[in-house]
């Protein structure tokens, strides 16, 4: 199974502050990688797919880039609501895997 | 837009087998695709399985082989999860997501965009 290894696995920032996740896939993925946020006691919610893509509904703050094996998830302008765990997943392969999360507090 | 709605809480013994419903409702675009995450307490979020429009079956995570199976009742458009010889370990929420997509000579993929409200399952 392809290993998604996310990092760092908790941050704390300002508000208005820039902050990075990235995800590193075991092997090549091309473009397949998606991007939730999960806040206590809710179901994920779609940020980004096809690496780069942003669902409408989505702020623009939130930005996906990377391919192959190396992934980023970008929130400029972080902002109180954004608090919550984000995960990467791979959906090139079976099983679809996810990172481990990363926890961030605003 | 697509409305996934989910089954109650179940709490079930060791052993036992446990059927998590998920009724798909709206006006979908095309065939819903979906899928099972879980989400043990604490814990970060496993896949469990799917439907593949391209292979036309689903596929199951291979740590859930044998234990699991997802059916659809075309009839009540609603997907069925079942998973037995439940064991601790398996206490978990459980969510259903539909996969957007579309099909135009190929499938283009918009990931899981809707998600059921999750289903807790309590084994003990």
């Amino acid at each position: 199974a392809i290993q998604m290894t996310q990092s760092p696995s908790s941050l704390s920032a300002s508000v208005g502050d820039r902050v990075t996740i990235t995800c590193r896939a075991s092997r090549g993925i091309r473009n397949d990688v998606t991007w939730f946020q999960q806040k206590p006691g809710r179901a994920p919610k779609l940020l980004i797919y096809a690496a780069s893509n942003v669902p409408s509904g989505v702020p623009s703050r939130f930005r996906g880039s990377g391919s192959a094996r190396d992934f980023t998830l970008t929130i400029s302008g972080l902002q109180p609501e954004d608090s919550a765990t984000y995960y990467c997943l791979q959906d090139y392969d079976y099983p679809w895997t996810f990172g481990q999360g990363t926890k961030v507090e605003v | 837009q697509v409305h996934l709605e989910q089954s109650g809480a179940e709490v079930k013994k060791p052993g036992a087998s446990v059927k998590v419903s998920c009724k798909v409702s709206g006006d979908p675009p095309n065939e819903p695709l979906i899928h099972w995450v879980r989400q043990a307490p604490g814990e970060g979020l496993e896949w469990m399985g799917g439907f593949d429009p391209e292979e036309r079956k689903t596929i199951y995570a291979q740590q859930f082989e044998g234990r699991v199976t997802m059916t659809e009742d075309t009839s009540t458009d609603t997907v069925y999860m079942e998973l037995r010889s439940l064991r601790s370990e398996d206490t978990a929420v459980y969510y259903c997501a539909s996969r957007g997509h579309e099909y135009s000579n190929h499938f283009y993929y918009y990931g899981m965009d809707v998600w059921g409200l999750g289903t807790t399952v309590t084994v003990s």
